[in-house]
Parts: structure tokens; sequence; C-alpha cells
């Protein structure tokens, strides 16, 4: 079974300063793709950014960027510059085309909460 | 502007009534997707379609049911059979077919805030 795991359920930050949101997941698949979005205060599920497994160089989007580390199944999220607009619950998924291409896999979520 | 729509943001159910919840995209994706969202838990599959008139089990089906009869529509019934329904349930679609990239991807409609009274 793929699974994915968040250990923090809640985080913490300061304005300005980074802030550092740990995903894990199972699987025996090597082809996949990993995602984290952002779920603010209106609820609404924003994608953040995406990582394809067969690609060794780390995603980034703009104050976002990952820490893909393949042989160790781990996927976090780095937020640089924390904004009070990045108070949100943020979810770790995984999908994987040939185990299930329509069985995206979340995991519990993260509260982060940016203080001014 | 393309998306998704969800209606109604909320809504009160009666014990023993059952509910439909809308889900319309026009980004014209094949496949869409119902979850069930708890407070402290991630998101649940409870249904998903890869095609018109086609839908399968997620993990949580017991006490829902769907339909596809159009690419644009996937609507979620919450019978009485579903024991616990309060909750925020969400709805998603993607491109899946043709090797479409990013893969998987999925895009989130506003969400429906189900109460029982």
């Amino acid at each position: 079974a793929q699974t994915v795991t968040q250990s923090q359920p809640e985080m913490s930050v300061q304005e300005a300063e980074t802030v550092t949101l740990s995903c894990t997941y199972d699987t025996s698949e090597n082809n996949y793709y990993l995602f984290w979005y952002k779920q603010p205060p209106s609820r609404q599920m924003i994608l953040v950014i995406r990582q394809e497994a067969y690609k060794q160089q780390n995603a980034t989007e703009n104050r976002f960027s990952v820490n893909f580390q393949k042989a160790a199944k781990s996927f976090s999220l780095k937020i640089s510059d924390s904004q009070l607009g990045d108070t949100a619950m943020y979810f770790c998924a995984f999908i994987s085309p040939r185990y299930n291409n329509n069985d995206m896999r979340f995991g519990a979520g993260t509260r982060l909460t940016v203080k001014p | 502007d393309g998306g998704i729509t969800q209606s109604p943001k909320y809504l009160f159910r009666k014990e023993g009534q059952n509910v439909t919840l809308s889900c319309e995209q026009n980004l014209n994706h094949d496949a869409m997707y119902w979850y069930r969202q708890d407070p402290g838990q991630g998101l649940r599959l409870i249904y998903y379609s890869q095609i018109v008139n086609d839908f399968q089990k997620g993990d949580i089906a017991e006490g829902y049911s769907v339909s596809r009869e159009k690419k644009e529509s996937f609507p979620l019934t919450v019978t009485s059979a579903q024991k616990n329904p309060t909750a925020f349930y969400l709805c998603a679609s993607a491109e899946t077919s043709g090797g479409a990239f990013p893969f998987g991807e999925q895009f989130f409609g506003p969400g429906t805030r189900l109460t029982v009274l």
C-alpha cells in the first residue's frame, strides 16, 4: 500500500523566516509524482509545488522549494521569507501511474501558522 | 475562466434524509473525484470516475452513491446509510488520458460543508 506520513501536526514560524515541513512516503514503485497542496482558511485546495520522481533536481516555485530524497522516501517543503498569507494546512500527496493512476494519497496535513 | 464549482457551500441534513452534492467542471477533464475531509485528517477518497458512465469505489464508499452521466458533472449523494456524514466534501478533477502532464495533478472545487442536524 502507498502511504504518506506527515509527522508534524502543527508548526509556527515568524514572518520573514524560513520553515520546513516534513513528508515521508512508502512505495515500491520507481515512477511516481509528489505534490504539496495548500489549504488556507477558505478551504480551497491549491497546488503549491510538484516533483516527478525521475527528476533528480529539486523543484522550486518562487519562495517554495522541496528537498526530494528518493532513497529515503522523503519530500520536505521549505518556505522561505514566510508571509502571513502562508498560514494554512499543507498536505503532501503521492500518485503512482502504474499502481493506480486515479488514487492520489494524502498525508494528514500540517497546520502552519505564520506569526507577525 | 475554467474551474470546478461545487454547490451548495453549506448543507444541512436531517437524519434519515438523502442529500445530493453538486460538482461541475469546465476543464474538459476525464477524471473526477470525491473526497471527504474530517478534522485532523487528510483527504479520503469516496468515489472516482475515469470516464462517463463509469465510476469506482474509493476507500470509504459505504453510504455514498455517485453518477457520471456527463463529462462535466459528478454529483455525490449522501444516503441515510452513511452513519456519520458531517464533514467537508471536496470534488476534484484531473486530466489523466493521452499522457497528460503534469500527470495526475488534481484541481479542486471550493468544497461543501455538510452538517447533520
